[in-house]
């Protein structure tokens, strides 16, 4: 398995630009979620997932955008960049039965200058 | 979701235990206790979770006071690749999507 996956790894956007950060999972999880981290900072959950066409926002979800049409993939959107979502960005995933652990992918380093 | 206290900073010696504390004096009776890590910058790892009796794993042991308002994550043998950013997290079992993650504790293990 794959686990989590995350695409791109690093990017630069302009200020005003757009982008929507991919996220996919191999493992059949129901549950998702976007993180986004900064520096010397806890995570801060943006969006999460439940299941297929089911989403609800977390602790910081101004700016960004999500939908979910697939058990696998859960991209996240950044509609009109600005630089405080300069930031490093985690997707992950947990099955919703047993412990509930998440597990965690590489991360999307974003710089918005 | 109850709050935690961790201590900023943490040092220990490369096999010795490692014992990280976290209080959680408002935690609820259907809170879990859930550790994670984060080795520099890479995304966060699930350690271990418990709710009131003490749990063990390959990676950890998690202690619980008997009050639960307090754990301690131990690293029975720390090694230099333990060096991270641990989380202590308290949450509803069941509730999707509710992790909250504080500052955490920064574990350096020294040669």
């Amino acid at each position: 398995n794959a686990g989590v996956t995350q695409t791109p790894k690093f990017r630069i956007l302009k200020i005003g630009q757009s982008m929507t950060l991919q996220c996919a999972q191999d493992m059949n999880h129901n549950y998702m979620y976007w993180y986004r981290q900064d520096p010397g900072m806890g995570l801060k959950l943006i969006y999460y997932s439940v299941g297929a066409g089911i989403t609800d926002k977390g602790e910081v979800p101004n700016g960004y955008n999500v939908s979910r049409s697939t058990t696998e993939d859960f991209p996240l959107r950044l509609e009109l960049a600005a630089p405080s979502q300069t930031s490093v960005y985690f997707c992950a995933s947990s099955s919703d039965r047993g412990g509930y652990e998440q597990y965690f992918g590489p991360g999307t380093r974003l710089t918005v200058t | 979701d109850a709050k935690t206290t961790q201590p900023p900073s943490m040092d220990c010696a490369e096999g010795r235990a490692a014992n990280l504390p976290c209080n959680h004096s408002t935690i609820s009776g259907n809170e879990y206790v859930y550790w994670y890590r984060q080795i520099h910058s890479q995304g966060p790892q699930y350690i271990i979770h418990g709710l009131k009796n003490n749990e063990t794993n390959e990676m950890a042991s998690l202690i619980i006071t008997e009050d639960r308002k307090s754990s301690t994550l131990i690293l029975p043998h720390a090694t230099l690749r333990d060096t991270a950013v641990y989380y202590c997290i308290v949450r509803v079992y069941n509730q999707g999507g509710k992790l909250i993650f504080g500052q955490g504790t920064e574990l350096s293990v020294k040669p």
